[in-house]
């Protein structure tokens, strides 16, 4: 069965810092995996994806992830951090492909802070 | 174009009634899920929707809910003599299709029973 695991439920940084979000996956296959970003009161957004092209996936507002198939690993970067990437950080495997299910495995989340 | 609409946002409502969440996907997105998101929780998945059809009724918690979807667009979820443990924000994602992993998300419904 897959299962996603985010190590770490809250980080915090400095503004210009870099930003690490760790995720770690179980999957019997190659999956896809994605990363969502959810703002306060605002709906989730992609912010990328990984299917099996490119292990570095680069993503919106300067965001990246490297797939690390011998690691199980999938965690997400950013150089320098802004005020506006405080959010909420969900990393997300493939399921199991059930005939026609495409169901997604979510991650508890890591909520970021980005202090001035 | 416009994207996932949910409605009521907010939705405050009494132990033991029933209630009825809206979902307007994207225009000629085939894929619709619904997922439940509680405080400090990732999202637990309830149910999708290929065309009007629900393969996949795995999520839903217990026979108090259901769903529907009619004509390949708008979808309902009905949760039946509410329970506390049913506040939560009830988020519904549209896709092109089951074949594209790619999910785009409401801004939810947030349900509080008391």
């Amino acid at each position: 069965a897959q299962s996603v695991t985010q190590l770490d439920s809250h980080v915090s940084v400095s503004e210009g810092t870099p930003v690490l979000l760790r995720c770690n996956y179980s999957s019997s296959y190659s999956p896809s995996l994605f990363w969502y970003v959810q703002h306060p009161n605002k709906g989730l957004q992609l912010l990328l994806k990984y299917t099996s092209a490119a292990t570095l996936v680069k993503g919106i507002n300067g965001f990246e992830a490297e797939f690390k198939k011998s690691e199980t690993s999938f965690h997400l970067t950013k150089p320098s951090a802004h005020m506006s990437d405080a959010a909420e950080y969900f990393c997300v495997v493939s399921g199991e492909n059930a005939g026609n299910n495409r169901k997604l495995i979510w991650g508890l989340g890591t909520s970021l802070a980005v202090n001035p | 174009g416009a994207g996932v609409s949910q409605s009521p946002s907010n939705k405050v409502t009494e132990k033991g009634k029933d209630v009825e969440l809206r979902c307007d996907p994207i225009s000629g997105h085939t894929a619709l899920y619904w997922y439940r998101q509680s405080l400090g929780q990732g999202l637990e998945f309830l149910i999708y929707f290929q065309g009007n059809s629900a393969p996949d009724k795995s999520g839903l918690p217990s026979d108090r809910f259901s769903a529907e979807r009619t004509g390949g667009s708008v979808s309902t979820l009905t949760i039946q003599r509410t329970q506390q443990e049913d506040s939560a924000v009830y988020l519904c994602a549209s896709s092109p299709s089951t074949a594209n992993y790619e999910q785009y998300f409401g801004p939810g419904t947030r349900l509080t029973v008391t």
